[in-house]
């Protein structure tokens, strides 16, 4: 079945740090790719999402590209700030004949240091 | 959270009560979905629906949990009898037709003492 698996957290950094939360993906079909976020108390909401190969999702300042060669849809911000402390969630979309299913990753906990 | 509505926000409960939680999508939706989330399991899909129907419950843990949607505008996930370690965050989310991302309400916090 379809799978994403995301890198380990947590991830400290350091304001205004390079950014980079590495996701892969298994999948039987052609997924749409998204990557959530959740800050302390709240629901998840979409941070960017792509839906095909070779499409680069951002918002925020944050950038993924769906890469279907390596089935990878890595998280990165050039620079990051305390407000980007969150979990964030890499997850896929695929279509089935009975409807649509998500999958998420684990989460990986970001925080950012003043 | 494009307006989905969990009810309630917070829940304490006794061991051994029923806990019966509430979701109430917005329109336009044709996947539902209910998620429980601790620090220990993460994010966890329990159950979902697509058009009213349940098409996989395999994520639910025990048959004390259970989950209905009897109509397009409303789904509960009830819990008979609570345990403590059903204490976690439930989220339900749904999928909306012509889109492909998952919109998510605020969560239940449920705690169960």
């Amino acid at each position: 079945g379809d799978s994403v698996t995301q890198m380990e957290g947590p991830v400290t950094l350091s304001e205004e740090a390079f950014l980079t939360i590495n996701c892969t993906y298994t999948a039987t079909g052609y997924p749409s790719l998204f990557w959530y976020v959740q800050y302390p108390g709240e629901g998840l909401q979409l941070l960017l999402k792509a839906t095909k190969a070779d499409d680069k999702g951002s918002n925020k300042g944050f950038e993924a590209t769906y890469r279907k060669e390596t089935t990878s849809f890595h998280l990165e911000k050039g620079s990051v700030q305390v407000s980007d402390s969150a979990v964030y969630f890499c997850a896929l979309s695929d279509r089935y004949n009975y409807g649509q299913n998500f999958v998420f990753g684990p989460g990986t906990r970001l925080s950012v240091l003043p | 959270d494009a307006g989905v509505i969990q009810s309630p926000r917070h829940e304490v409960t006794e061991m051994g009560q029923e806990v019966t939680l509430r979701c109430k999508p917005i329109s336009g939706h044709n996947s539902l979905f209910w998620y429980r989330q601790t620090m220990m399991r993460g994010l966890e899909l329990l159950i979902y629906f697509n058009n009213n129907v349940p098409i996989d419950d395999s994520g639910m843990p025990e048959d004390r949990f259970s989950a209905k949607m009897p109509n397009a505008s409303f789904s509960t996930l009830k819990i008979q009898p609570s345990e403590p370690r059903d204490s976690a965050v439930y989220f339900c989310a749904f999928g909306v037709r012509g889109s492909t991302e998952a919109f998510f309400g605020q969560g239940t916090r449920l705690t169960v003492v």
